[in-house]
């Protein structure tokens, strides 16, 4: 399965603290990318970082990659509510294939 | 337009009915997708259409039979469906293969 792993499964923290989502993946990639999913509801893009670059910056998004040892993060900074949401990376050739996903809760 | 839209948004259907969803996207993108998302798990992949051809199937079963009238429009047809099928159904398109997908905002299915 070309399918990523990510860590933590659920992650639970107050409003205005970090949070840090990890993603490893099993396949040589040419871009690594993040989706924020509402509950229930379809995927919204976040961020995209090719295999030549080690991170990337998107307003409170951060994104780590590491080819050697086939693994990603994503950290959000200053959290807030509505931040509240499931977190996917996803990588592929011709199709992307998702992570396991991460479940963030934070609370107001 | 920068918006892939699903119809219908909700769907019960029974085991020996025949229904279609619907997807359709004007951002000039040749590749679309169909995904289907059980509770609690990521995404899986089902179809993939570039510039209006079929081009990943990924072993889905014969009830479920897509098809990409032009390059704005994708459907999945459903015919015969299991309670096991009941899932989100989401549709997708990208400008280029396996780049900043957009998602449209799914179809929750209901097999009874």
């Amino acid at each position: 399965s070309q399918q990523g792993e990510e860590d933590p499964q659920a992650l639970s923290i107050q409003e205005g603290e970090n949070a840090t989502m990890n993603c490893s993946y099993k396949t040589s990639i040419n871009n690594l990318q993040w989706y924020r999913q509402n509950s229930g509801r379809g995927l919204v893009h976040l961020i995209l970082i090719r295999s030549n670059e080690r991170e990337k910056h998107s307003g409170r998004l951060r994104v780590t990659l590491d080819t050697s040892k086939k693994s990603s993060s994503l950290l959000i900074t200053a959290s807030r509510a509505a931040d509240t949401a499931s977190y996917f990376c996803a990588t592929g050739a011709n199709n992307l294939f998702f992570g396991t996903g991460t479940r963030l809760t934070v609370i107001p | 337009d920068t918006e892939v839209t699903q119809t219908p948004k909700h769907l019960v259907m029974g085991m020996t009915n025949k229904k279609s969803l619907k997807c359709e996207q004007h951002m000039g993108h040749r590749a679309m997708y169909w995904y289907k998302q059980k509770a609690k798990k990521p995404p899986e992949l089902m179809f993939v259409y570039s510039y209006e051809k079929l081009s990943i199937n990924e072993s889905v079963p014969s009830r479920f039979s897509p098809e990409c009238p032009n390059s704005s429009l994708l459907n999945l047809h459903l015919h015969a469906l299991q309670p096991e099928d009941s899932a989100l159904y989401l549709c997708a398109s990208s400008q280029e293969l396996s780049y900043g997908y957009t998602f449209g905002s799914g179809t929750r299915l209901t097999v009874v």
